[in-house]
């Protein structure tokens, strides 16, 4: 079947400016989950979703920063007045029902911030 | 504050030989350990996980080496083969707080 897609696979743009990434989890997965991986490092948390609500954004780095999944699947995630410095791979994973399911990672968009 | 610690950043290990990957960790409330295997510009896909009721897990070629007492546990790949090549990132997450927590990662490469 068909794994977590993300897009864009790639995304430049300038600095100041509003960005919004995707995610489509696997069909059926009920918890989602945003990590940001920078060059060199391992991934991490952002954000994780139980269904439509947002049950941990703690690692969200600032109000920049906004995810929703409005209908329990899909996922956006929103930076507004980007800097250089939010440039990294940004990951999305789905597990079936959250708790210690596996996690499973799209391939990332890779965003550069000019 | 890194709360897990990953080492080394880069391995080299010769064809048919044993890579080990070690991690250590500082938060005793987690209770799952998975190694993720990343392949360069794809994401990070289970390798294997392990629970801390027990100090070893193996699958095929890989194993994982749990020590409680020390808060570490390692990785080990028997049997190295190039296909084997990739980062490897452990992790840790404990129940009712789901996030994982990755470590720096390590490059490993497997030489003919």
């Amino acid at each position: 079947g068909a794994g977590v897609s993300q897009t864009p696979s790639n995304k430049v743009t300038e600095k100041g400016k509003y960005v919004e990434l995707r995610c489509d989890p696997i069909s059926g997965h009920t918890a989602l989950y945003w990590y940001r991986q920078s060059l060199g490092q391992g991934p991490e948390f952002l954000i994780y979703f139980q269904g439509t609500g947002a049950a941990d954004d703690s690692g969200l780095p600032n109000d920049r920063f906004f995810a929703v999944r409005p209908e329990g699947s899909v996922s956006t995630l929103k930076i507004q007045r980007t800097e250089r410095g939010d440039s990294a791979v940004y990951l999305c994973a789905s597990s079936l029902v959250g708790g210690l399911e596996t996690q499973y990672f799209g391939p990332g968009t890779r965003l550069l911030v000019l | 504050q890194q709360q897990v610690k990953q080492s080394p950043q880069s391995l080299i290990v010769q064809k048919g030989g044993i890579s080990i990957i070690n991690c250590a960790y500082e938060n005793t409330a987690f209770d799952y350990f998975p190694w993720y295997q990343q392949f360069p510009g794809k994401g990070p896909a289970l390798l294997i996980a392990i629970r801390p009721d027990v100090s070893e897990k193996k699958e095929g070629r890989f194993t994982i080496s749990f020590n409680k007492s020390a808060k570490q546990f390692s990785l080990h790949i028997m049997d190295s083969q190039p296909g084997d090549s990739a980062t490897y990132f452990c992790a840790a997450a404990n129940f009712g707080n789901e996030k994982l927590t990755f470590g720096t990662g390590t490059r490993l490469t497997i030489i003919p």
